[in-house]
């Protein structure tokens, strides 16, 4: 079993649609929760922490299940621009972040 | 401007010839890491440093060298490459325990 789990995608939706990603870790003792963004051959960039209380940024919401070991990602009113890969990564002990494969997705007009 | 910085960018090369890729952080960071990407296999751990004169294996370290002097270089040594190491190759430097900021990146092809 991969230490972090995602659906590869790619998942395709209109414009104004409301897409959400899941992702699931195996260790435990995991520390800390990023999602990153990466458009094709671009380094990844941070989008955003996960926190166990959920966070939001505009249409962005991020949610922690720590007992179920599950990290999601819902984007709100989806724009031609989010077309990407969003990569789930998880922080455990030494500072080792360990990156999901990703999940490509396909905002169409 | 707080950045990572790689050099080459891009870069062709012959198997067995020497190359080292450059990663500079301005950003007074102590954990920087390298990490290759290929597809279907996603984002691979190379080497980490957690301070300077501190380096340690990731998860696919043959082949690969590293040395961190200073604080703020990280170079990636390809003693003799290969053409299995064909690959797109990031540079990232973070605080402990936070989130961690990519150089843009380094395309090499071993032919």
């Amino acid at each position: 079993r991969k230490e972090v789990e995602q659906d590869p995608g790619p998942f395709n939706v209109p414009e104004g649609a409301t897409v959400a990603f899941n992702c699931t870790y195996s260790n435990s003792a995991s520390q800390s929760f990023f999602w990153y963004r990466q458009d094709c051959r671009k380094e990844p960039k941070l989008l955003m922490s996960v926190y166990s209380s959920g966070n939001e940024d505009g249409r962005f919401t991020a949610q922690l299940n720590r007992a179920s070991q599950y990290i999601s990602l819902l984007i709100r009113d989806s724009k031609l621009s989010d077309s990407a890969t969003y990569l789930c990564v998880v922080l455990n002990a030494g500072n080792m972040l360990t990156f999901g494969g990703g999940t490509r997705l396909m905002v169409k007009p | 401007e707080a950045q990572v910085t790689q050099n080459p960018r891009y870069l062709i090369t012959v198997t067995g010839k020497k190359l080292t890729v450059t990663c500079s952080q301005n950003m007074n960071h102590e954990y920087m890491s390298w990490y290759r990407q290929d597809p279907g296999l996603g984002l691979r751990q190379i080497y980490y440093s957690m301070n300077v004169e501190v380096t340690d294996k990731g998860d696919v370290p043959e082949g690969y060298k590293v040395s961190r002097k200073e604080k703020r270089n990280f170079p990636l040594i390809l003693e003799s490459p290969s053409p299995n190491q064909t690959s797109l190759y990031f540079c990232a430097s973070s605080s402990p325990a936070r989130e961690q900021y990519f150089g843009p990146g380094t395309r090499l092809t071993v032919t």
